[in-house]
């Protein structure tokens, strides 16, 4: 069974400073996809990355960048410069490579506060 | 252009009454899922169409029914509904992968709210 972990409930920084959101995942696939979603205030899911199993490239976009780390079975984001905008709840998804089942298992979230 | 719409965005209703929740995607994926996320946030995949077809059910109770009635569309009926359906209902969609798994892209959510 699949299962992601991410531990940190809530986090609170001052804007500009960097931040790191943790997510640690569980699967007996060797073959897997990570996503990371973002939901802000107004409640919508925003997707923000998708990265398989082959691919360990960390990847940046922007303030954004993530961390992805087969040894660790870690997939973590940071945010670099936090803007006041990035407050939002955060997660992680994992999605095993079983054809036509492709269900996203999330985690619990991390709720990010970005103070002014 | 709204890629995944859901039309009521807030429902309130008593309990026992039979209640019906409609998602349209424009984006030509051949998936769609239904996804439940409780008053803690925690999101939990509940059916999943794959061109009109049914493939995934996560023991939900049977009065909760989807149907598709083309592959744009995925709507959720729920009979006698009770105090703990409450939560809000998000529709999302995807492409079909035959050697890959494809990001969702979901709509906005419907708040369900049971009194």
């Amino acid at each position: 069974a699949q299962k992601v972990t991410q531990a940190q409930t809530e986090i609170s920084v001052v804007e500009k400073e960097d931040v790191t959101l943790d997510c640690v995942y569980e699967t007996r696939d060797t073959t897997y996809y990570l996503f990371w979603y973002k939901q802000p205030p107004s409640g919508e899911l925003v997707f923000l990355i998708r990265r398989n199993s082959f691919d360990e490239q960390n990847e940046i976009s922007g303030r954004y960048s993530w961390n992805f780390q087969k040894s660790t079975s870690s997939f973590n984001f940071t945010i670099t410069a936090s803007q006041v905008v990035d407050s939002a709840v955060y997660f992680c998804a994992l999605s095993e490579d079983t054809f036509g089942n492709e269900k996203l298992t999330f985690g619990t979230g991390t709720r990010l506060t970005i103070i002014p | 252009d709204t890629a995944v719409s859901q039309t009521p965005k807030y429902l309130v209703t008593q309990m026992g009454n039979d209640k019906s929740i409609k998602c349209e995607q424009n984006l030509g994926h051949d998936t769609m899922y239904w996804y439940k996320q409780d008053s803690k946030k925690f999101l939990k995949i509940m059916f999943s169409y794959n061109n009109k077809e049914l493939i995934i059910n996560e023991t939900v109770p049977n009065r909760f029914s989807p149907k598709s009635p083309d592959k744009a569309h995925l709507n959720l009926h729920i009979n006698s509904l009770e105090l703990g359906d409450s939560a809000v209902y998000f529709c999302a969609s995807s492409r079909q992968g035959l050697t890959s798994t494809y990001e969702q892209y979901f709509g906005p959510g419907t708040r369900l709210t049971v009194t």
